[in-house]
């Protein structure tokens, strides 16, 4: 099956600071990818679309200037978490659809775990 | 909006025994449905799938109906491994490629 993958698994950072997350399609291209906010016993949340070539589309409630997201190729989206605050610390997992329109399955990355101190 | 409501766990059960995990949906128009299974530092994985009224969704042992009556669509397996212990998120997609998740149910399989 198609493969997603996710850089980092894991990152801890400084309240204030930026971090980059990355979401790689390897085997398959996404003009369309989404990004989504799991919350501890909670389901997962999608935050936006990322739109490979225009804007990403932000679900209600989604601050765009917070959670920056770029669609840089094909194969690549990058959500970058911007002044990070202890309460945007979450994991953070990206899907891209694969297959023929209408049917196409949802594939998922491992997720990113994200701890702001 | 669309909504999807399933059972919260965990759900710990031995080995060999019979799983049910609720699933109820609203929508406003004739959503597919879907159970996807997350185990432990892996992501979400499709586990089966089914796309209009009576349709069974089957993969692994594992089965679900979709029940248009009902808005239901109860993922069951009749006798549960070790292995089978994960997360199960029951999610429906009514257009594009949009899913609308559950909350999640952990699933704990003792030997």
């Amino acid at each position: 099956g198609a493969v997603v993958s996710q850089h980092p698994s894991r990152v801890i950072c400084k309240s204030g600071t930026s971090v980059k997350i990355e979401c790689r399609s390897l085997d398959f291209q996404a003009t369309t990818m989404f990004w989504y906010r799991q919350f501890p016993k909670k389901s997962l949340m999608l935050m936006a679309t990322s739109n490979e070539g225009s804007k990403a589309t932000y679900e209600q409630g989604v601050e765009k200037d917070k959670f920056l997201i770029n669609h840089a190729s094909l194969t690549l989206s990058t959500l970058t978490v911007t002044s990070a605050h202890p309460e945007d610390s979450s994991f953070y997992i990206c899907s891209a659809p694969h297959g023929l329109a209408g049917t196409n399955e949802q594939f998922f990355g491992p997720g990113t775990r994200l701890t702001v101190l | 909006g669309d909504s999807v409501t399933q059972m919260e766990g965990p759900v710990t059960l031995s080995e060999e025994a019979f799983l049910t995990i609720n699933c109820t949906y609203t929508a406003t128009g004739y959503p597919s449905l879907f159970w996807y299974v997350q185990y432990p530092g892996e992501g979400l994985q499709l586990l089966l799938k089914a796309t209009k009224a009576d349709d069974k969704g089957s993969n692994k042992g594992f089965e679900a109906t979709y029940r248009k009556e009902t808005t239901s669509f109860h993922l069951e397996k009749g006798s549960v491994q070790v292995s089978d212990s994960a997360v199960y998120f029951c999610a429906l997609r009514e257009y594009g490629n949009k899913l609308v998740f559950g909350a999640g149910t952990i699933l704990r399989v003792k030997s």
